[in-house]
């Protein structure tokens, strides 16, 4: 089975603009979370996504936004970006909404300049 | 937010030597305790999801022990290679969401 796929992997943004990131869970997988990681801190829990509804939502301002769709794949939109959204962004991916391993992707480093 | 801490922030062992970290979480409305792997320019590596108190999991030379009541788990790695040079993750879930530690990373010298 093929793991859980970002793109883009690399990324540079100037302040205000908006940006789309994309994760493909692995093969019938219905959940979806996105995390952020800046220097020094550990992973955040911006959102999760099952079955095309937000689920549960993390504390993070709204310009951070997403969907998921049909086919389970998801994206995360940050709308006018700020210095301080330099981040790693990984998202992950369950089978269900139970209590089961989640299995991250690679992640997508976005440089806001 | 709920307040995960790992300890050490960081660990220097030899080959050979058996070491092992610290999670501390909130005791109450525990639901999980998840370990991970991560290697540097690599994914998490998801390595044990533990639900009951006194729950023990082993995977090769990783064990892992929990205890709910008193909110630690304890990873053990036992004749540390070069290869389990990562940063290791633990994340609490309260039936909400997975809150992560900062992780302790670990470096394993020949």
């Amino acid at each position: 089975k093929a793991g859980v796929t970002q793109t883009p992997r690399y990324l540079i943004k100037t302040r205000g603009q908006q940006v789309t990131l994309s994760c493909s869970p692995i093969s019938g997988h219905r959940s979806v979370s996105w995390y952020q990681q800046t220097p020094g801190q550990g992973l955040q829990f911006l959102f999760e996504y099952f079955s095309e509804t937000q689920r549960n939502k993390g504390n993070f301002p709204g310009r951070f936004s997403g969907r998921q769709f049909s086919n389970s794949r998801s994206e995360m939109n940050v709308s006018t970006l700020e210095l301080g959204d330099s981040a790693l962004y990984l998202c992950a991916s369950k089978a269900s909404g139970g209590e089961e391993t989640q299995y991250f992707g690679p992640g997508t480093r976005l440089l806001v300049l | 937010i709920l307040n995960v801490e790992q300890s050490p922030q960081s660990l220097h062992v030899q080959e050979g030597d058996s070491t092992n970290f610290t999670c501390s979480f909130p005791s109450s409305n525990f639901y999980a305790l998840h370990w991970y792997r991560w290697e540097t320019a690599k994914s998490p590596e998801a390595l044990f999801v533990m639900t009951l108190n006194g729950d023990e999991k082993k995977k090769g030379r990783i064990s892992a022990t929990l205890n709910t009541k008193e909110g630690y788990s304890y990873l053990y790695i036992k004749g540390s290679q070069p290869e389990d040079s990562a940063t290791y993750l633990c994340a609490f879930h309260s039936g909400y969401a997975l809150n992560f530690g900062k992780g302790t990373s670990l470096l394993v010298t020949p």
